[in-house]
């Protein structure tokens, strides 16, 4: 499968600022990205889609305002968390549809801490 | 709208005896069913998928599950655990649509030596 890649593997940051996180398919050209949240002990939330060029589609309830994607080439997608609030500290986790977009394979996740 | 159900947020099992942990889905059209595992603080792994053909899979790890159109399951089942298996398990489903994951809640397991 495919080998992706996320930086940082956690993040502490204080109220207000931005957060940018990285995901990074290794060996894969990956049009399709996807951005998941996960809460402590439950599962994850599709956040949104990002797709090489052009606008991520995102999920209801998600800010895009907020949770700003980018996916500027095949390799990388980048999620920016904008002017964090404590209520953001979660693990993100992103993901690329390989094998004709039947199958995603995982970055290992972010952890972010807003104090 | 699709959704998974994992009826059981824990299951424990002894190393060497069978382990199986459950899934039901709901999904318009034909499914595409997927199981990753978790471990702490890490992202997910995949380990089996089902998009068409036998209805029983085989993974990685030994891990198999079996698709069962008509109990609309997709149950993960492993002959003999190891201890090594404790971890998050997640079910999930997709369409050929727009192969969006729903993930059910997820199951840990615990497998005691």
């Amino acid at each position: 499968g495919a080998v992706v890649s996320q930086h940082p593997s956690r993040v502490i940051c204080k109220s207000g600022t931005s957060v940018k996180i990285e995901c990074r398919s290794l060996d894969f050209q990956a049009t399709t990205m996807f951005w998941y949240r996960q809460f402590p002990k439950q599962s994850l939330m599709l956040m949104a889609t990002s797709n090489e060029g052009s606008k991520a589609t995102y999920e209801q309830g998600v800010e895009k305002d907020k949770f700003l994607i980018n996916h500027a080439s095949l390799t990388l997608s980048t999620l920016t968390v904008t002017s964090a609030h404590p209520e953001d500290s979660s693990f993100y986790i992103c993901s690329v549809g390989a094998g004709g977009l039947d199958t995603q394979y995982f970055g290992p996740g972010t952890r972010l801490t807003v104090l | 709208a699709q959704s998974v159900a994992q009826p059981e947020d824990q299951v424990n099992v002894a190393e060497g005896n069978p382990l199986t942990v459950k899934c039901t889905y709901s999904v318009s059209g034909n499914p595409y069913l997927f199981w990753y595992v978790q471990y702490p603080n890490r992202g997910l792994q995949f380990l089996l998928k089902y998009i068409t053909g036998d209805n029983l899979v085989k993974g990685s790890y030994g891990f198999e599950a079996e698709f069962n159109k008509s109990q609309t399951s997709f149950h993960l089942k492993k002959p003999s655990a190891l201890v090594s298996d404790s971890a998050l398990y997640f079910c999930a489903v997709s369409s050929p649509y727009d192969y969006k994951l729903s993930f059910g809640a997820g199951t840990t397991v615990t497998v005691r030596a």
